[in-house]
């Protein structure tokens, strides 16, 4: 069975950083891309960013380019995502996606998700 | 990277058929067969329906189907049940090898 575990949301001031963590199981990690969509509480879906099978491609989305870095180690069968200079606007729950493929030519779809971690960026 | 267009909401009776559109445009849409749905219950994370404008992963119920003309997709679920009522949102795969979202569709079952 195909688990995806984040951690790692709090509670952070404007400007601060923050590292979520995906601890995943059921599946060959090293075999698929992995993803990253927030939610707002109350609205819609947002891709944030994905990571191919083995880490050599990287996409972002324009409005958290230069502030968050995914990553992923394969020994661990963990994804990240490290993000900065956090704004309000980043306050949502950060869901961790599993895709189909690995991920060579960008994100199509997730097929599995976790159930999320809330990061509230407040003063 | 503008956001798909969905209907805000939708509604129908048990038993019933409805399609939720979800319009966006030949970068995205219409220039590619990577379009996908997702159905999301209050309080839970979404759950992939159908991927690749038409094909359904295991499990998930044949009373789904989805379509595509031009820049324009749709899902369309026959046989409405109570269990159906949630948000549903399409996605794109994009000419800059990114994903975009619809904003969202609430179903409500009468």
């Amino acid at each position: 069975e195909v688990e995806l575990l984040e951690s790692g949301g709090e509670l952070v001031r404007p400007g601060g950083s923050l590292r979520l963590s995906c601890a995943t199981s059921g599946f060959t990690f090293g075999s698929y891309a992995m993803s990253w969509v927030r939610q707002v509480p109350g609205k819609g879906l947002e891709w944030v960013a994905s990571i191919s099978d083995r880490g050599g491609s990287k996409y972002y989305a324009d409005s958290v380019k230069g502030r968050i870095t995914i990553s992923r180690d394969n020994s661990k069968n963990i994804l990240y995502v490290q993000m900065k200079s956090l704004e309000v606007e980043d306050t949502a729950v950060y869901y961790c996606a599993k895709e189909r493929d690995n991920g060579d030519y960008g994100p199509k779809y997730f097929d599995f998700w976790g159930q999320g971690t809330l990061v509230a960026v407040s003063s | 990277q503008s956001a798909l267009t969905q209907p805000a909401s939708v509604s129908g009776s048990p038993g019933q058929s409805i399609t939720i559109s979800c319009t966006g445009t030949r970068s995205d849409v219409g220039g590619y067969n990577y379009v996908s749905w997702y159905q999301q219950h209050p309080g839970k994370a979404p759950n992939l329906i159908i991927y690749d404008v038409t094909n359904r992963p295991l499990g998930v119920s044949n009373r789904f189907s989805g379509a595509k003309s031009g820049n324009t997709a749709s899902l369309t679920i026959s046989g409405l049940q109570t269990e159906d009522e949630a948000d549903y949102y399409c996605s794109s795969y994009t000419s800059r090898s990114t994903v975009v979202f619809g904003r969202g569709t609430k179903l409500t079952v009468l």
